[in-house]
């Protein structure tokens, strides 16, 4: 157990709906970062979101976006839904400064299915 | 941000120890060496890291180059619970710049026979 909580596990929805993602980071964790994995594209990182500022961005889609919250818990919108956000989603945590070459730590990841 | 380059699959034997090679030319003196490992349906899991000395953890020991442009994860004694993705990752030291997350690339599938 990472101890990043990760929900929901699975979600079915259809296509142009919304969703969201929720992600409890380890305590004491400041960072969180979003990742998706597909079978085409492997896993991408998203965004990362620092005591509760945004960080870094990656290669995430305009119709996405996250927030952190002040108790450090952080969501993922996925709005427009196509099938090809079809895809694990996964929330990383870690400890410490913006810049931390320390570990991330993974929660078990909500699987999206758009239909 | 630097690349690495692995082996796409590996095949091991059970209670064997098992090298996995990883190539990191163009590494900046301030990247440090990670490498992640994902079973099957979970995900990533950190195994270990390293900037120059060699280390060794419960999991596994990292050995690194001289000139640091190559690394190798080592595992002991493989089991059949060791079957994975690795994946080796340059993360930026403090001052190094860019974006804190990690940046996967395809990784090596390891294979366990038993």
């Amino acid at each position: 157990d990472s101890g990043v909580t990760q929900t929901p596990k699975h979600l079915i929805t259809a296509t142009g709906q919304r969703v969201t993602l929720r992600c409890s980071p380890r305590s004491g964790d400041l960072s969180v970062y979003w990742y998706q994995q597909s079978l085409d594209q492997g896993l991408q990182f998203l965004i990362q979101y620092y005591n509760g500022e945004e960080r870094a961005k990656g290669n995430i889609l305009e119709r996405f976006s996250a927030q952190q919250f002040p108790d450090l818990h952080s969501e993922l919108n996925l709005s427009s839904l196509e099938l090809g956000d079809s895809a694990l989603y996964f929330c990383a945590s870690s400890v410490g400064a913006p810049q931390n070459t320390g570990e991330l730590f993974f929660g078990e990841g909500s699987r999206l299915t758009v239909l | 941000d630097a690349k690495t380059t692995q082996p796409n699959s590996m095949e091991s034997n059970e209670e064997e120890p098992v090298h996995l090679p990883c190539n990191h030319s163009t590494i900046s003196g301030t990247d440090y060496i990670h490498w992640y490992r994902q079973l099957p349906s979970q995900g990533p899991e950190y195994v270990i890291h390293g900037l120059t000395s060699n280390v060794n953890n419960r999991m596994a020991s990292l050995a690194i180059a001289e000139d640091r442009k190559s690394s190798t994860l080592i595992l002991h004694r493989a089991t059949l619970r060791d079957a994975a993705v690795y994946y080796c990752i340059l993360r930026a030291g403090v001052g190094g710049g860019g974006a804190d997350g990690l940046t996967f690339g395809k990784g090596t599938h390891l294979i366990i026979q038993p």
